[in-house]
């Protein structure tokens, strides 16, 4: 049972532009949430995170929302810029939980020059 | 500088023999985990340890065993019983204080089991 859904597996955007990577949740326990980015053959380095107190929370050119009745949370990258081309993972933690990460599938981001 | 090492950066041995992963870390965090990594699949948590002398099975960790004799080490050892031990395997360690959830990830191993 996937209790963090990344469905996209893939995002391609031209440089400079928007990018926006989803993410979805079912456990509802979740209350803290991470985004990591990870490029090949590396460990993932974190991002941004967000409390479920917050909707927003910004870092940047981060911004990552949360929206608690929809169980949804997005990654906002702006401008984006080729060296953002990597794969970025959601994570979920339950506040208490002995720190433990459950984490998405991870989206491919490429960025077009 | 602090951080997290693992060693090495690629293993390979032959089906049917043990295998240590190293994990070290110096930035004084209580918990440290190993994850695996598939093509295609997140990461999957194989176990974690919060203390010293104490550790609890992830979700996958059926063919792996761990010690955690010092807070700066958590080694990963990949037994002939896992089915599917050819992976990426990532450590990484967190600190208590402050309420954060960031986890810090080390660069990785890369086990090859022909």
């Amino acid at each position: 049972d996937q209790q963090v859904k990344q469905n996209s597996p893939s995002l391609s955007v031209q440089e400079g532009r928007i990018s926006i990577l989803n993410c979805d949740y079912t456990n509802s326990m979740f209350d803290y949430f991470l985004w990591y980015k990870k490029y090949p053959a590396e460990g993932p380095t974190f991002l941004i995170s967000i409390s479920s107190i917050k909707d927003k929370n910004e870092d940047g050119r981060f911004t990552v929302f949360l929206n608690k009745s929809a169980k949804h949370l997005s990654l906002h990258i702006v401008p984006s810029q080729p060296g953002d081309s990597a794969v970025y993972f959601c994570a979920a933690s339950v506040a208490g939980a002995n720190s433990k990460l459950t984490f998405g599938k991870g989206i491919t981001l490429s960025v077009r020059p | 500088d602090g951080g997290i090492t693992q060693s090495p950066k690629y293993l390979f041995r032959k089906e049917g023999q043990n295998v240590t992963l190293s994990c070290e870390q110096n930035l004084n965090h209580d918990a440290m985990y190993w994850y695996r990594q598939d093509p295609g699949q997140g990461l999957r948590l194989i176990y974690y340890s919060q203390i010293v002398n104490d550790f609890q099975k992830g979700d996958i960790a059926e063919g792996y065993s761990v010690s955690r004799e010092k807070k700066e080490s958590f080694p990963l050892t990949v037994t002939s019983a896992q089915k599917n031990p050819t992976a990426f395997y990532l450590c990484a360690s967190t600190s208590f204080l402050g309420g954060s959830y960031e986890q810090y990830f080390g660069p990785g191993t890369r086990l090859t089991v022909t």
